[in-house]
């Protein structure tokens, strides 16, 4: 079974942030949060992870909570392409190759 | 450097055929992971392989279901007697060593549809 918890869609106008929410109150201390998307008929991408602290690149930032049980996937300024189904997934380093998926949110940009 | 090659990108059987689907890693993965999608799912793991050595196949159906990735050449997925219970999305990944701190990258996935 999957160890997170997302919404199943969500909705976000054009040129405004999105954020993106996925609990993980079971997380174990060796466990990173990973995020994926997959655009619809596509391979899924990779986007960001993390461990406890907050992240940052190219493509969007990941805040993980104090307590590590939430983080929020940011897309500062969404474009219609960002349009997709985003995946919160967690996993330790040394084991779980397998990324359990669970159904994902599906992100709506709307112009 | 090209991405995870699949192919065919589309392949339709009629029930009862074989299937076979191709995953070429990106260059310098040593690492195959094939997963199923059926449709509003999210990915199901199936199996993981190195090369000639398959290491995990867990996820795999016992029966029909067969997974190599040869010394030269793509990883295979074959499906035998396809029924209509495995037209779905396969999608195959690959890392440069088992995953630890990397991402596995996707390929566009072959979508099989068995009639």
């Amino acid at each position: 079974d999957a160890k997170t918890t997302q919404p199943p869609s969500m909705d976000c106008a054009e040129g405004r942030a999105a954020n993106l929410p996925c609990n993980h109150s079971t997380i174990s201390g060796n466990e990173y949060v990973y995020w994926y998307r997959q655009i619809h008929s596509q391979g899924p991408q990779y986007i960001i992870h993390g461990l406890k602290n907050n992240e940052t690149n190219e493509m969007a930032s990941l805040i993980i909570t104090e307590d590590r049980k939430s983080s929020t996937l940011i897309l500062p300024h969404a474009t219609l392409r960002d349009t997709a189904v985003y995946y919160c997934i967690v996993r330790a380093l040394d084991s779980n190759y397998q990324l359990i998926w669970g159904a994902g949110t599906k992100l709506i940009i709307k112009p | 450097n090209a991405g995870v090659m699949q192919n065919p990108r589309h392949l339709v059987r009629r029930r009862g055929q074989e299937a076979r689907l191709r995953c070429s890693p990106m260059k310098g993965h040593s690492h195959v992971y094939w997963y199923r999608q059926l449709p509003e799912e999210g990915l199901k793991f199936m199996v993981y392989l190195q090369k000639e050595n398959i290491i995990d196949e867990s996820g795999m159906p016992k029966e029909r279901f067969s997974a190599e990735f040869p010394k030269e050449g793509p990883s295979i997925l074959r499906i035998q007697q396809v029924v209509r219970g495995d037209s779905a999305a396969y999608f195959c990944a690959s890392s440069p060593q088992g995953l630890g701190n990397t991402e596995a990258f996707f390929g566009q996935g072959t979508r099989l549809t068995v009639v």
